[in-house]
């Protein structure tokens, strides 16, 4: 059963700190990984991807992947109120690609 | 912007009953999939679909559910006799490639609701 961590939280931070969210999968052999966001209600909303082993940062985001770890971090610099969601891990179910599994995804509060 | 849409926003059925809910992906995306949350859990993979067939399926996915690309803009998911445990928002989702770039594109979702 491939498997995808997170906890869940919630994670509160005050407006303007850093965000750490982390993420453990189970399957060596996921090539592809995702974070998306989402709001109570609403759906899943892609924020990065990330494929390789490293960083990879896009504005006040960050995504880190090491696969010898199975891991896979996202950095929040300056959160705003409006960041206050659940952010969910996805990675691809098996080497072809065919889909993605989500993690039970991390809540945040960005307390102002 | 393009966008995957999903009808109909809510359904309430009774047990035993046939459901049938629909997507329209973003047009120039060869990749389907329909996911389901029931609330408060996470989102849970149903199954993916590629060139008119389906290409990897959960083991949620059983002989009640089935899915369809009528034509060439919808994909519709069905369920044969709805369960109670049936009960979630189904989401359908699009991308333009599969494998390594697969960055999936959700509707709003369809939220069924069993009785």
């Amino acid at each position: 059963q491939k498997e995808v961590e997170q906890n869940s939280g919630p994670l509160s931070v005050p407006e303007g700190a850093i965000a750490s969210l982390n993420c453990t999968y189970s399957d060596r052999g996921s090539q592809s990984f995702f974070w998306y966001r989402q709001y109570s209600g609403k759906s899943p909303e892609l924020i990065m991807s990330i494929y390789s082993n490293g960083d990879k940062e896009d504005g006040r985001f960050t995504a880190q992947l090491n696969k010898a770890s199975q891991y896979v971090s996202l950095l929040i610099r300056d959160s705003q109120p409006s960041d206050s969601a659940t952010y969910l891990c996805a990675v691809t179910i098996n080497q072809a690609g065919t889909a993605l599994i989500f993690g039970k995804g991390t809540t945040l509060s960005v307390s102002s | 912007e393009p966008e995957v849409t999903q009808t109909p926003s809510h359904q309430v059925t009774q047990m035993g009953q046939e459901v049938i809910l629909r997507c329209v992906p973003i047009s120039n995306h060869l990749y389907f999939y329909w996911y389901r949350q029931i609330l408060g859990q996470k989102v849970e993979f149903l199954v993916s679909f590629y060139n008119n067939e389906i290409s990897e399926k959960s083991e949620i996915f059983d002989d009640q559910f089935s899915v369809e690309r009528p034509d060439g803009s919808n994909f519709t998911l069905k369920i044969r006799s709805t369960k109670l445990e049936d009960s979630a928002m189904y989401f359908c989702a699009s991308s333009e490639g599969g494998g390594w770039t697969g960055e999936l594109f959700f509707g709003e979702g369809s939220r069924l609701t069993v009785l």
